[in-house]
């Protein structure tokens, strides 16, 4: 079963769209972070959400936590070509939580 | 700013062989991690360790060996490559005391084929 369900795994829009990507589970969680991927690079982290019902804004994007802390959302304002890319949520898992495990991602094109 | 530094970031194996992909972070990180990426698998967690002399597994050790002997680095070994191991295997740090609300520095990647 995996921790972590993303979706949709693809999504590829026109510049200037609104979009929203999801991060479902059905466990619980303390904090939930979102990463960007670009291609032929390793992933950047954007933001982590850690109570529930917390939103969170860097320009364009919008992150919510749910308040049930099971899953969390990221909606992107007029896409633009820049934000091309493998957006993935991570939470802590395992022993002490100092694992991190992904979701496999949604793979995002914006087209001009 | 060096950050995350992998090496060597492109090989190409023959099945049988061996390898050893070398990681260094400049950060004073205490932990770090092995990551491989497939196609429609996402992220998957090799071995970690949470500091110099400790390793432990993560979702898909076998077939994968670590070694931590120094802070800075942190080295995966492939003893038998097999073609099941071809991927991009990304490194990863993080610094102590924020556990997984940290943030991951992430290397660029190393894209191994093995035939």
């Amino acid at each position: 079963t995996q921790l972590l369900e993303q979706s949709p795994q693809f999504l590829s829009i026109q510049e200037g769209e609104n979009l929203t990507v999801y991060c479902n589970s059905s466990s619980v969680f303390s904090s939930l972070q979102w990463y960007r991927q670009e291609p032929g690079e390793g992933p950047v982290l954007l933001v982590t959400v850690v109570t529930g019902g917390e939103v969170k804004k860097l320009k364009r994007l919008t992150f919510q936590f749910g308040d049930a802390r099971k899953d969390s959302s990221l909606h992107i304002t007029a896409a633009q070509p820049g934000d091309t890319g493998l957006y993935l949520c991570a939470v802590g898992s395992g022993a002490g939580s100092y694992q991190l495990t992904f979701g496999k991602g949604t793979k995002l094109s914006v087209i001009p | 700013n060096a950050g995350v530094t992998q090496t060597p970031k492109f090989r190409v194996l023959k099945t049988g062989q061996s390898m050893t992909l070398l990681c260094a972070q400049d950060m004073n990180h205490e932990y770090m991690y092995w990551y491989r990426q497939d196609p429609g698998m996402g992220l998957r967690l090799i071995h970690y360790s949470v500091g110099e002399g400790t390793t432990a597994k993560g979702e898909v050790p076998d077939g994968y060996n670590v070694s931590r002997l120094k802070k800075q680095n942190f080295l995966l070994g492939l003893e038998s490559a097999a073609p099941s191991q071809t991927s991009v295997y990304f490194c990863a740090s993080k610094e102590i005391g924020t556990t997984y609300t940290g943030e991951l520095f992430f290397g660029e990647g190393s894209r191994l084929t093995v035939l």
